[in-house]
């Protein structure tokens, strides 16, 4: 089963507005990393963030995690069109050396 | 990306026939990774290798071989093709291990089709 679920599946915004997608997942975690997939490419990393931190950010993205509820979020600010993506949450937990995806976040930004 | 290629990019199969996709990447990364993709489940490893001849086996295993003889070459092989393994295989290295923080790269992915 998935190890991190994101909600909404999909989110329709217009541009220069924000987006927020949520993460959620079951066990304990390393880190949390959000990914980015554009139509038919394959998935860029965005910004990672470990279990001992609370707040990341990086250019117009900002990342919370709450590990007391097992959830992360992602807000983009500022969105543009070329922000129309998926967008994944990925757990890294324990010692094994993977990664588990979530199911994605749809986002279109339309002008 | 990354210097990750895969091969085919797309290939269309029968039912019963072994496949092989190919990763291959100039990064030297110890960390090598197939995924598939399929609508509503995301990304879900099927195996992955943490060395040459380093092996083990993800969520979706089933029906699905690996090799690593080289450090830049990670072959994924379907071994009698069926139409329930019709998706987008995707590849990804890593420098390290996701319990030690760092980030996956991703290749450009293969569609493979099984009639």
């Amino acid at each position: 089963s998935q190890q991190g679920e994101e909600d909404p599946q999909a989110l329709s915004i217009q541009e220069g507005e924000n987006a927020t997608m949520n993460c959620s997942y079951k066990t304990s975690i390393n880190n949390l990393q959000w990914y980015r997939q554009n139509s038919g490419r394959g998935l860029v990393h965005l910004i990672l963030i470990r279990s001992n931190e609370r707040e990341k950010h990086s250019g117009r993205l900002r990342v919370t995690l709450d590990t007391s509820k097992k959830s992360s979020s992602l807000l983009i600010t500022a969105s543009r069109a070329a922000d129309t993506a998926s967008y994944f949450c990925a757990t890294g937990t324990g010692t094994a050396s993977k990664l588990t995806f979530g199911t994605g976040t749809r986002l279109q930004v339309t002008l | 990306d990354a210097g990750i290629t895969q091969s085919p990019r797309h290939k269309v199969t029968e039912t019963g026939t072994p496949v092989t996709l190919r990763c291959h990447q100039t990064e030297n990364h110890r960390y090598m990774y197939w995924y598939r993709q399929d609508p509503g489940h995301g990304l879900r490893l099927i195996h992955y290798s943490y060395g040459v001849k380093d092996t083990d086996k993800g969520e979706v295993s089933d029906g699905y071989s690996v090799s690593r003889s080289k450090t830049e070459d990670f072959l994924l092989t379907l071994e009698s093709a069926t139409s329930s393994q019709t998706s987008v295989y995707f590849c990804a290295i890593s420098s390290m291990g996701p319990r030690d923080g760092n980030e996956q790269f991703f290749g450009p992915g293969t569609r493979l089709t099984v009639l």
